[in-house]
């Protein structure tokens, strides 16, 4: 059973540029979430797709965005990048909407480097 | 917003030592969720715990979910080679607002030669 796949794996973009991140989940896996993660803040949610609805936000400004397909694939767009967005990105698919009950496995993310 | 404070920050044992890993909260989580993080790689998840005063083992991992909902902890006995790598803890809140997983800042475990 194939895992999550993100790519790109590695990107690197400059500032003032905008870049696509795409995300396959697990085969019926119908929720998709993304964090970003840095050294200084850690893992930070940045939202859940769920029937290709935003079901929830985390605390980042609205140059973050995503959507999810009928496929359930979920792609996130982060347009005119700052040198802080550098960061690895990473995908995570559950079975259904993230109540916690579901188990959240993850991809092995997208590496953005932002000069 | 929620912050999870993880620790030790990091941790420097020998093989076949015992490890300890806590995790609190100023806030109450439903579940708390333990995950492992190899280098290149997305965090797996090790352990799950959904009740208060839950004890859940995995092999040689242990977990407990706190009695009052703001704390867990994560054991591993007997340590090996293949258990370095960077430990987080994770927690979750159900109902309205839920705004995702809540990681802590990792645990770095170093197995000395």
């Amino acid at each position: 059973k194939a895992g999550v796949t993100q790519t790109p794996r590695y990107l690197i973009k400059t500032r003032g540029q905008q870049v696509t991140l795409s995300c396959s989940p697990i085969s019926g896996h119908r929720s998709v979430s993304w964090y970003q993660q840095t050294p200084g803040q850690g893992l930070q949610f940045l939202f859940e797709y769920f029937s290709e609805t935003q079901r929830n936000k985390g605390n980042f400004p609205g140059r973050f965005s995503g959507r999810q397909f009928s496929n359930s694939r979920s792609e996130m767009n982060v347009s005119t990048l700052e040198l802080g967005d550098s960061a690895l990105y990473l995908c995570a698919s559950s079975l259904g909407w993230f109540s916690g009950a579901n188990v959240l496995t993850f991809g092995a993310g997208s590496r953005l480097t932002v000069l | 917003g929620q912050q999870l404070n993880q620790s030790p920050q990091s941790m420097f044992i020998q093989e076949g030592e015992d490890v300890s890993m806590n995790c609190t909260s100023s806030s109450i989580f439903n579940t708390w969720l333990w995950y492992k993080q190899d280098p290149g790689e997305g965090p797996v998840l090790l352990i799950a715990l959904y009740k208060a005063g839950e004890l859940t083992s995995n092999g040689r991992l242990t977990a407990q979910f706190g009695i009052t909902r703001k704390d867990s902890f994560l054991n591993i006995s007997a340590s090996i080679p293949s258990d370095v790598g960077i430990y987080f803890c994770a927690g979750h809140r159900t109902g309205g607002g839920a705004d995702g997983l809540t990681f802590g800042k990792g645990t770095h475990l170093i197995i000395q030669p």
